[in-house]
């Protein structure tokens, strides 16, 4: 199984609501990422998890908050968004194997498209 | 990380071949060399890596030059299921595992019928 999963595929919020957004592999790589896709624009990476435990923030505003329960799952909770932060939202997750050093490639999700009102 | 440029985008013929260029004069000697594309719709996917040598997969060919300042993805015969956003980057080999992937703005390749 070669497949990372993101659920939901599209969610639209309230500047009020929370929600959060989930993904899921069983590849056993112990890094996952968050990254941020806005419309015609390239991923840019917002939050990276090793073996559970966060290790990147790309100073990302503390509405979005990550979170990686265990090595195959990883959420992001979001509160109080704005409409700006509507976008296509990317989990990623590779190997974390210090072997493969540059050469380690990432698998990613279809992505969860959020729009906020 | 060394950054790459690419051409914003390029045309092909379905069934013909496709070499999509990659500057990156700033690489280093640790640097990777990674490919990805992303289909209209869908998240990023790996197409092929490389560090000094020609590369080839399933999926495509890798070129490297030989001073490695420059690469080409080769597409042996496009398919309409080729069009993307074709992105080249640079892992540093040195840096944590758990690396950004620092995406440019990628070539966007259309292909015709």
């Amino acid at each position: 199984d070669t497949e990372v999963t993101q659920t939901p595929k599209h969610l639209v919020m309230g500047m009020t609501n929370k929600k959060s957004l989930k993904c899921e592999q069983h590849m056993g790589h112990r890094a996952m990422y968050w990254y941020k896709q806005k419309a015609k624009k390239p991923p840019e990476l917002m939050f990276v998890y090793s073996y559970e435990k966060l290790s990147i923030n790309e100073s990302v505003p503390s509405r979005f908050s990550p979170e990686c329960p265990n090595s195959s799952l990883l959420n992001l909770h979001l509160h109080a968004l704005q409409p700006e932060d509507s976008a296509l939202y990317l989990c990623a997750s590779s190997q974390d194997d210090w072997a493969s050093g540059g050469a380690e490639t990432q698998y990613f999700g279809p992505g969860t498209r959020l729009l906020v009102l | 990380d060394a950054k790459t440029t690419q051409p914003n985008s390029m045309e092909s013929n379905e069934e013909e071949p496709v070499h999509l260029p990659c500057n990156h004069s700033t690489i280093s000697g640790t640097d990777y060399i990674h490919w990805y594309r992303q289909l209209p719709s869908q998240g990023p996917e790996y197409v092929i890596h490389g560090l000094t040598s020609n590369v080839n997969n399933r999926m495509a060919s890798l070129a490297i030059a030989e001073d490695r300042k420059s690469s080409t993805l080769i597409l042996h015969r496009a398919t309409l299921r080729d069009a993307a956003v074709y992105y080249c980057i640079l892992r540093d080999d040195g840096s944590s595992n758990t690396g950004k992937l620092i995406f440019g703005q990628g070539t966007t390749l259309q292909v015709k019928p």
